[in-house]
């Protein structure tokens, strides 16, 4: 299969926690990318990272990539309620396709 | 608010109807895209437009036709949907090879309900 998948599916913290997600993979991308999604709106870019690069931080974000073990980890420090949505991982194939598959997502909810 | 705008934002069409959802986007984006998306899945692609060129057709039924009249705007045409169909059709844009070095910007979404 080209599409990611995200671990766990669902998570459920407090305020104020970090929130880890991961996601596994198992063809050759030539970046991945994480989204979120509030519930029946569209989806919103969050970080991109390439192949060559290994972590990417952005804000409360911090991204990992692992090309060899084709997995990737998002974390999310000091949540907040506002951080209560849908996140899917995504995957740029090599090969210089436009196409860009989405993971199978997962679930955050944030407790204030 | 996103930069991608699509309407209707909700529409309910017959399976015998024709109707058609817009996206317009003002990013100078060369790539566009439309995704379906059903409850509690992932988005899947439809179609991929590059410098207004049809790049992508993921073996979409026929019933479903995309146009792409200028760099802007990006069309998809629905005639005799299925109640299957039903679901949030996404359209996308970024620039090309998108995802290279550039993210997908999406709309909010035109909920489809077909009857």
């Amino acid at each position: 299969s080209q599409q990611g998948e995200e671990d766990p599916q669902a998570l459920s913290i407090q305020e104020g926690e970090n929130a880890t997600m991961n996601c596994s993979y198992k063809t050759s991308i030539n970046n991945l990318q994480w989204y979120r999604q509030n519930s029946g709106r569209g989806l919103v870019h969050l970080i991109l990272i390439r192949s060559n690069e290994r972590e990417k931080h952005s804000g409360r974000l911090r991204v990992t990539l692992d090309t060899s073990k084709k997995s990737s980890s998002l974390l999310i420090t000091a949540s907040r309620a506002a951080d209560t949505a849908s996140y899917f991982c995504a995957l740029l194939l090599q090969g210089g396709s436009e196409k860009l598959v989405f993971g199978k997502g997962m679930k955050l909810t944030v407790n204030p | 608010d996103t930069e991608v705008t699509q309407t209707p934002k909700h529409l309910v069409m017959g399976m015998t109807n024709k109707k058609s959802l817009k996206c317009e986007q003002h990013m100078g984006h060369r790539a566009m895209y439309w995704y379906k998306q059903k409850a509690k899945k992932p988005p899947e692609l439809m179609f991929v437009y590059s410098y207004e060129k049809l790049s992508i057709n993921e073996s979409v039924p026929s019933r479903f036709s995309p146009e792409c009249p200028n760099s802007s705007l990006l069309n998809l045409h629905l005639h005799a949907l299925q109640p299957e169909d039903s679901a949030l059709y996404l359209c996308a844009s970024s620039q090309p090879r998108g995802g290279h070095n550039s993210p997908l910007h999406f709309g909010n979404g035109t909920r489809l309900t077909v009857t």
